[in-house]
């Protein structure tokens, strides 16, 4: 079966520490994958794609096939990183894990 | 380049009623996607439509629900006789026909069942 799964609903940190989100994926082909950022009651807007191995905002993630994962990873998280992270698989259609709130304090 | 446009942002419904949503691709995009964004399952796949077609409304609820994208004109999602778990937010997304780039989503419309 296709699936994402994001094991944690809500991730807590001080400004300055390191973040990890975590994903991991079923599929069977070569997979596709995706994190998503939604801010406050805003669109959903692409953060990065697996494919073009950029960094974004301080935002890199690693495809690891071997454990199906695709954990997004920033070394010192702001205040503005707070919001909601989707990971998500494409097959026909977008395949979106249940999302991890991401709130940093100051 | 408008983006993804979703209207209306807000819809306010009583139950029995009907909600249209709309939404309107982004230029040059074919493939339309709807999702529901409920509080504590984060989004769930609806339908995913091109021009006049239904590719995959495997996640369409098999009653009230009707999806449609003609070929002029913005896609639609439709429930009639809404209830109150009908409230969600209704996200609209839209790719081109390489959907590696992934998709470009709406702000929402957030619909409300009184």
């Amino acid at each position: 079966a296709q699936r994402v799964t994001q094991p944690e609903k809500l991730l807590s940190v001080f400004k300055g520490a390191p973040v990890e989100l975590k994903c991991n994926y079923s599929y069977s082909g070569s997979p596709e994958l995706f994190w998503y950022v939604q801010y406050s009651r805003q669109r959903l807007q692409l953060l990065l794609r697996h494919i073009s191995r950029e960094s974004i905002k301080g935002f890199t993630a690693d495809l690891n096939k071997g454990e199906t994962s695709f954990h997004l990873k920033k070394p010192f998280a702001q205040e503005e990183d707070s919001a909601m992270y989707y990971c998500a698989l494409i097959t026909d259609k977008l395949i979106f894990g249940t999302g991890t709130r991401l709130q940093v304090f100051p | 380049n408008a983006g993804v446009m979703q209207n209306p942002r807000h819809l306010v419904r009583r139950r029995g009623q009907e909600a249209r949503l709309r939404c309107s691709p982004m230029k040059g995009h074919s493939h339309v996607y709807w999702y529901r964004q409920l509080p504590e399952e984060g989004l769930k796949f609806m339908v995913y439509l091109q021009k006049e077609n239904i590719i995959d409304e495997s996640g369409m609820p098999k009653e009230r629900f009707s999806a449609e994208f003609p070929k002029e004109g913005p896609s639609i999602l439709r429930i009639q006789q809404v209830v109150r778990g009908d409230s969600a937010a209704y996200f609209c997304a839209s790719s081109p026909a390489d959907q590696g780039y992934g998709y470009t989503f709406g702000s929402g419309t957030r619909l409300t069942v009184v």
